[in-house]
């Protein structure tokens, strides 16, 4: 059974990059046809695609955040991570990772991690 | 910078049926694309609870149905349980110049 976790600093400060990894458990993160997403919500907020990622390392980035955002994938380590940088408090948000099943939807997603930009 | 609009909340007694619209535009509902639902309890993720417009998962109950025409889509539950209690997103592709993925703006579903 495949399963996602999110880890990384809780706190950046301003102007900082942030940076999370997604490991990828109980499967290969390299078989099948699916891409890896991240996706963020702030607090009391809904919910924003930032990325993807294919396993042969081709990207996608939501065009609000694209000049910040890279999203790159270690097969050997079955991790896919984000940065983003020049982060402000309007980055502040709980960031998931999630499994996008034949491009189309977000059929698993790990449990998430809050990242609060702070000085 | 959500692209799907859904009420802020419904609500209804146990045992009654609720619905939620979502509605979206030519560049995404209304293109064609397929429509999926999210349900997110208290201080969890969201988990996947209809794809394909449709289609439910392995494991989730029958109470939730979903349907889409023209440029909107609707999940209903029926039979509402206070384990329903939880915040509800559809989501959709979309072809335009904005994100890939799109959200609605969530609904509450309250168990009065």
């Amino acid at each position: 059974q495949v399963q996602l976790q999110e880890s990384g600093p809780g706190l950046v400060k301003p102007s900082q990059t942030l940076s999370l990894t997604c490991t990828v458990s109980g499967g290969s993160i390299s078989s099948g046809s699916y891409y890896w997403s991240w996706i963020r919500q702030p607090a009391g907020k809904g919910l924003e695609w930032i990325g993807r990622i294919y396993t042969s390392g081709s990207t996608n980035y939501n065009p609000s955040l694209k000049s910040r955002v890279t999203i790159s994938v270690d097969t050997s380590k079955n991790q896919f991570s984000l940065k983003l940088s020049s982060v402000t408090a309007a980055d502040t948000a709980v960031y998931y990772c999630a499994k996008t099943l034949y491009g189309l939807y977000f059929d698993l997603w790990g449990r998430g991690t809050l990242v609060t930009v702070s000085s | 910078q959500s692209v799907l609009t859904q009420p802020p909340s419904v609500s209804g007694a146990p045992g009654q049926r609720v619905t939620i619209s979502c509605t979206g535009s030519s560049s995404n509902i209304g293109a064609g694309y397929d429509v999926h639902w999210y349900q997110q309890l208290p201080g969890t993720a969201p988990k996947l609870l209809i794809y394909g417009n449709s289609n439910r998962p392995s494991g989730v109950p029958d109470r939730f149905s979903g349907s889409k025409s023209g440029t909107s889509a609707s999940l209903a539950i029926s039979g509402l349980q206070a384990e329903d209690e939880a915040d509800y997103y559809c989501q959709s592709y979309d072809s335009s110049l904005s994100a890939l993925y799109v959200f609605g703006t969530g609904t509450k579903v309250t168990v009065l």
